[in-house]
């Protein structure tokens, strides 16, 4: 149980372009959801909070107008990186934390961001 | 701010062998501590957590301690395998359960057979 899935798995697109990053639990409900960026050998980088229904709550020095995050449904989030540039290239991850009282959270395999 | 900080790695060691992983942390008030493990090619996975004081987690022959008094959370496996290769995060999350974890910046693990 407790599987979070993400789309895709690694996508490559030009610069300026849009991209749209899919987080799923598909076995639990969320009510909360955290992406998080991760440079090549180095932390994950919390992004933002996203809370179903509401707006996400955005980490300091974070562009909330470039990453575009909606959290429609107990059970989806989406990261859409708009106006991509090669500095955006990077490893994004989602995690989901389910409505129960553990506060623990479950992690997407994480998606592979490339912006030539 | 709070923050989490790894021994660096790779840490490269042969099957058998015993497991050290420091891990100090800097926090206000009293967090709870956790380690994650990233399998390649996977997301990570809870390993362990402890929630106060002296507390021990422990999984899949994987040890942490809570330490107040040196904030540590080392962790430690007494005989490694080839595969526990992976990458392992130490990380820590604040009282007011936000939920939001504060990572450090992983070890790498690479167990030889």
């Amino acid at each position: 149980g407790a599987v979070v899935s993400q789309h895709p798995s690694r996508v490559i697109c030009k610069s300026g372009t849009s991209v749209k990053i899919e987080c799923r639990s598909l076995d639990f409900q969320a009510t909360t959801m955290f992406w998080y960026r991760q440079f090549p050998k180095q932390s994950l980088m919390l992004m933002a909070t996203s809370n179903e229904g509401s707006k996400a709550t955005y980490e300091q020095g974070v562009e909330k107008d470039k990453f575009l995050i909606n959290h429609a449904s107990l059970t989806l989030s989406t990261l859409t990186v708009t106006s991509a540039h090669p500095e955006d290239s990077s490893f994004y991850i989602c995690s989901a934390q389910s409505s129960g009282s553990t506060y623990e959270q479950y992690f997407g395999p994480g998606t592979r961001l490339t912006v030539t | 701010g709070d923050s989490v900080t790894q021994m660096e790695g790779p840490v490269t060691l042969s099957e058998e062998a015993f497991l050290t992983i420091n891990c100090t942390y800097t926090a206000t008030g009293y967090p709870s501590l956790f380690w994650y493990v990233q399998y390649p090619g996977e997301g990570l996975q809870l390993l362990l957590k402890a929630t106060k004081a002296d507390d021990k987690g422990s999984n899949k022959g994987f040890e942490a301690t809570y330490r107040k008094e040196t904030t540590s959370f080392h962790l430690e496996k007494g005989s490694v395998q080839v595969s526990d290769s992976a990458v392992y995060f130490c990380a820590l999350s604040d009282r007011g359960n936000t939920g939001k974890l504060i990572f450090g910046q992983g070890t790498t693990l690479q167990v030889k057979p």
